[in-house]
């Protein structure tokens, strides 16, 4: 199965942390990514995480991944205004182009 | 370099009309994927060209889509007798590479709206 579930709002005080979830189904999944859209803009890759790794650290960025649960969750450290956006969890599998998507979380960051 | 451009950003159209969405890739790439995104949902592949080329349209409703990617100029999906449930938000994305082997090194696109009225 190519589902990819993640939860649909979230909102957090600015300076704190946020932590956005995502499950999926396939298990042949090799590599799984984390997509931002900011209002009126095109989707940007923040950042991928291969299946052999449980972890990836970039900057204010972290990837865990737990592949037993197929759980994937980003972690924004120090949430900015500007990390205001729609968050897409993705995968792919081994061979194949396609991506499969969730439906996005809507990260709101109050002052 | 410019990214991965579409147009329109907003389209709206009455039912029965046709619907025609452009994108043109990176500089330099030559692999095009469409997506589209129905309302709360995920985006949805639909269809991989290359230049002159289909490779994969198993998204693609069986009737009234079509897409193409010609030598020269950018690739269009074509929307016929529009309805409805065809309102939803349309993406482009373009690779330099094969997207292969798990890997999608894919750039996206703003996304066109379209609305059918």
């Amino acid at each position: 199965g190519e589902d990819v579930e993640q939860s649909l709002f979230l909102s957090v005080r600015e300076g704190d942390s946020s932590v956005i979830n995502c499950t999926y189904t396939d298990s042949s999944s090799t590599y799984l990514y984390w997509y931002k859209q900011e209002p009126g803009a095109g989707l940007q890759l923040l950042t991928y995480i291969f299946s052999n790794m449980d972890m990836k650290q970039d900057q204010r960025l972290t990837v865990l991944l737990n592949k037993k649960d197929k759980h994937l969750s980003l972690r924004i450290a120090d949430t900015q205004t500007g990390d205001s956006a729609i968050y897409f969890c993705a995968e792919s599998s081994p061979h194949d182009y396609k991506l499969s998507f969730g439906a996005g979380t809507t990260v709101t960051v109050r002052a | 370099n410019a990214g991965v451009m579409q147009n329109p950003r907003h389209l709206v159209r009455r039912r029965g009309q046709e619907a025609r969405l452009r994108c043109s890739p990176m500089k330099g790439h030559s692999h095009v994927y469409w997506y589209r995104q129905l309302p709360e949902e995920g985006l949805k592949f639909m269809v991989y060209l290359q230049k002159e080329n289909i490779i994969d349209e198993s998204g693609m409703p069986k009737e009234r889509f079509s897409a193409e990617f010609p030598k020269e100029g950018p690739s269009i999906l074509r929307i016929q007798q529009v309805v409805r449930g065809d309102s939803a938000a349309y993406f482009c994305a373009s690779s330099p590479v094969p997207a292969t082997g798990g890997y999608t090194e894919a750039f996206f696109g703003q996304g066109t709206r379209l609305t059918v009225v």
